[in-house]
């Protein structure tokens, strides 16, 4: 039963364009949302959050949007950059879950110069 | 600071052997965690240690042991190694309150033949 799902395995994009990276989710009491970034032989390393109470959060080149309705989330990152290359996994928590972290399967962006 | 270090990188075990995974936090976080990353499964949670002196078991446990053996460090013992176990294995740390960041250690990459 997988709680959250990235359903695209790999997503291209042109340097300067913008990446969009999809998440879904089934169980509607997560509590908040999470982006991590992870590159080859490194580990995952924190990006971005979302709480549940809200629909938007920003931090530089980096959004989230969460559409609670549709059990949705979405990370936009303009503009892109070849360094933004790697995989990205979304992943959600909630507190009547014991705090653990659900991660998705992962998105790998590769960013074309 | 070195974060979350992991030993070792690399190891390769035949079937039936065991084995311990070493993790050392030096942050003063509270919480620690296992877990390993397959193709196409994101990252799954084994075991966690919410606090020191407390384990619980994560989404899968079974062929797993850890020790929580003091504030820093967090072991991951294979008792039995089954080439099933083959896979990435990430340790992580956190404040422990919810939604607090975890922060990973560059993992161990395990073969069982």
């Amino acid at each position: 039963d997988q709680q959250v799902k990235q359903n695209s395995p790999s997503l291209s994009v042109q340097e300067g364009r913008i990446s969009i990276l999809n998440c879904d989710y089934t169980n509607s009491m997560f509590d908040y949302f999470l982006w991590y970034k992870k590159y080859p032989a490194e580990g995952p390393t924190f990006l971005i959050s979302i709480s549940s109470i809200k629909d938007k959060n920003e931090d530089g080149r980096f959004t989230v949007f969460l559409n609670k309705s549709a059990k949705h989330l979405s990370l936009h990152i303009v503009p892109s950059q070849p360094g933004d290359s790697a995989v990205y996994f979304c992943a959600a928590i909630s507190a009547n879950q014991g705090g653990k972290l659900i991660f998705g399967q992962g998105t790998e962006l590769s960013v074309k110069p | 600071n070195a974060g979350v270090t992991q030993t070792p990188k690399f190891q390769v075990l035949k079937t039936g052997q065991s084995m311990t995974l070493q993790c050392a936090q030096d942050m003063n976080h509270n919480s620690m965690y296992w877990y390993r990353q397959d193709p196409g499964m994101g990252l799954r949670l084994i075991y966690y240690s919410a606090s020191e002196g407390t384990t619980d078991k994560g989404e899968v446990p079974n062929g797993y042991n850890v020790s929580r053996l003091n504030k820093r460090e967090f072991s991951l013992r294979l008792e039995s190694a089954a080439p099933s176990q083959t896979s990435v294995y990430f340790c992580a740390s956190s404040e422990g309150r919810l939604a607090d960041t975890q922060y990973f250690g560059p993992g161990t990459r395990l073969t069982v033949l």
